[in-house]
């Protein structure tokens, strides 16, 4: 079984600061591990992927995300929060490579970022 | 990569309605999906839509309430039956696409369906 925890239902931050979403996982195999956004009335957008590899992914939008297997993390970062970062973001595994392995998300978090 | 549009983008409903959606993949694709998004919560998969055979449905989720057709490997539509406010939801279909092996299959969403009920 596989599954994600979003401790943080909400993160505020200013603009300018870092920002940090937190985001924690549970595999039985290789976690391959993602990270999506959703903005207001939109469907979810795709940032960044750790399949293999460094543990610092860079992903779109000037965000990148840490991989750390013995804390089972995989939170989202970005050095300057924008005012137009504010949107959901959700956290997501894949248990393998194997395309039958559908993903598991997990609540989300609510990012505000405040002028 | 995979593009996918939906429709309705959105609709208003009066309950015991019934509402089909509809969703388009620009690329053929095996694997196809329907997730519901309750407001302020997170993706719970509804069913995979199969190609040629009835869908796969998750627990809670029964082919009654939530029929699905996938004509082909483009195309499959999701029908929210006998409508009640609980159903008010984004749907939004997925699909998986990637070009091999190596974690390289990405999955994709719609841009969501926003039904409400009344």
């Amino acid at each position: 079984a596989q599954s994600v925890a979003q401790p943080e239902d909400q993160v505020n931050v200013a603009e300018g600061n870092p920002l940090t979403v937190k985001c924690t996982y549970s595999v039985s195999g290789n976690p391959y591990l993602f990270w999506y956004v959703q903005y207001p009335n939109r469907g979810l957008q795709f940032l960044l992927k750790y399949i293999t590899g460094d543990n610092l992914v860079k992903g779109s939008y000037g965000f990148e995300a840490e991989f750390n297997k013995s804390q089972t993390s995989f939170h989202l970062k970005k050095p300057s929060a924008l005012v137009s970062d504010s949107a959901l973001y959700f956290c997501a595994v894949r248990d393998g490579i194997n395309a039958g392995n559908m993903l598991t998300f997990g609540g989300g978090t609510r990012l505000m970022v405040k002028p | 990569s995979a593009v996918i549009s939906q429709k309705p983008s959105r609709d208003i409903c009066q309950r015991g309605t019934s509402l089909t959606i509809q969703c388009q993949v620009d690329s053929q694709v095996t694997m196809m999906f329907w997730y519901r998004q309750q407001p302020g919560q997170s993706l719970t998969l509804i069913a995979t839509a199969n190609q040629g055979s009835e869908a796969t449905y998750e627990s809670g989720f029964v082919i009654d309430k939530f029929p699905i057709s996938r004509p082909n490997l483009t195309f499959s539509t999701l029908t929210v039956s006998n409508m009640s406010p609980e159903d008010s939801s984004i749907y939004l279909c997925s699909v998986i696409a990637g070009t091999g092996g190596g974690g390289s299959y990405e999955q994709y969403f719609g841009p969501g369906t926003r039904l409400t009920v009344t």
